[in-house]
């Protein structure tokens, strides 16, 4: 079992619906959950984290965690074009150390 | 003024060869890292180094070495280049080494072996 797993897509919604990301881990211990996002060519760069259990809303995203179920999801209210890109979910496990998901990549048609 | 910049961006070289990435980081972070993402995207850690120390040595060729000369560069030399270690290499960093730490990534080095 991979560590952390996500579905590699692509996941194509239209312009302005609700997409929706989900992630799980594998590690109980994991404390620290993070959604990256890397457009094609460039560097990933952090949307947002989430240590709690529950909901976090910023802006259009809104990250959910159930440690219970071990899972982890990113949604994107009123999708738009330019959130095409790939969406890394990463975990933090108790070594300190930062696993990453292989990424869904996310088409948003206009 | 970059936070995370890597150099070279772009790398071709022949197989054999040895070659050397440079990264440095301007946001005062005690923390950086390298990380391997090949062609089907997977983004791997390889070291980690909190204050010129290293803490995270994943089971990497002995071929490659990371080196820290203080707390605001991290190079990665690699000796004897391969086929397979054609990929983009990121550098990041972070404030600490702590669990809740946000990582910062440069903009990759893209290294390609003939």
């Amino acid at each position: 079992q991979k560590e952390v797993e996500q579905n590699s897509g692509p996941l194509s919604v239209p312009e302005g619906a609700i997409a929706s990301l989900n992630c799980t881990y594998s590690d109980r211990g994991s404390q620290s959950f993070f959604w990256y996002r890397q457009y094609s060519g460039k560097s990933p760069e952090l949307i947002m984290f989430i240590y709690s259990n529950g909901d976090k809303e910023d802006g259009r995203f809104t990250a959910q965690l159930n440690k219970a179920s071990q899972y982890v999801s990113l949604l994107i209210r009123d999708s738009q074009p330019s959130d095409s890109a790939t969406y890394l979910c990463a975990v933090n496990t108790p070594g300190f150390k930062t696993i990453f998901g292989a990424g869904t990549r996310l088409f948003v048609k206009a | 003024d970059t936070a995370v910049s890597q150099t070279p961006k772009y790398l071709v070289t022949q197989m054999g060869n040895d070659k050397s990435i440079k990264c440095e980081q301007n946001l005062g972070h005690d923390t950086m890292y390298w990380y391997k993402q090949d062609s089907k995207k997977f983004l791997k850690i390889m070291f980690s180094y909190n204050n010129k120390e290293l803490i995270i040595n994943e089971t990497v060729p002995n071929r490659f070495s990371p080196k820290s000369p203080d707390k605001a560069h991290l190079n990665l030399h690699i000796n004897s280049l391969e086929l397979g270690d054609s990929a983009v290499y990121f550098c990041a960093s972070s404030q600490g080494a702590g669990v809740q730490e946000t990582q910062y990534f440069g903009p990759g080095t893209r290294l390609l072996v003939l």
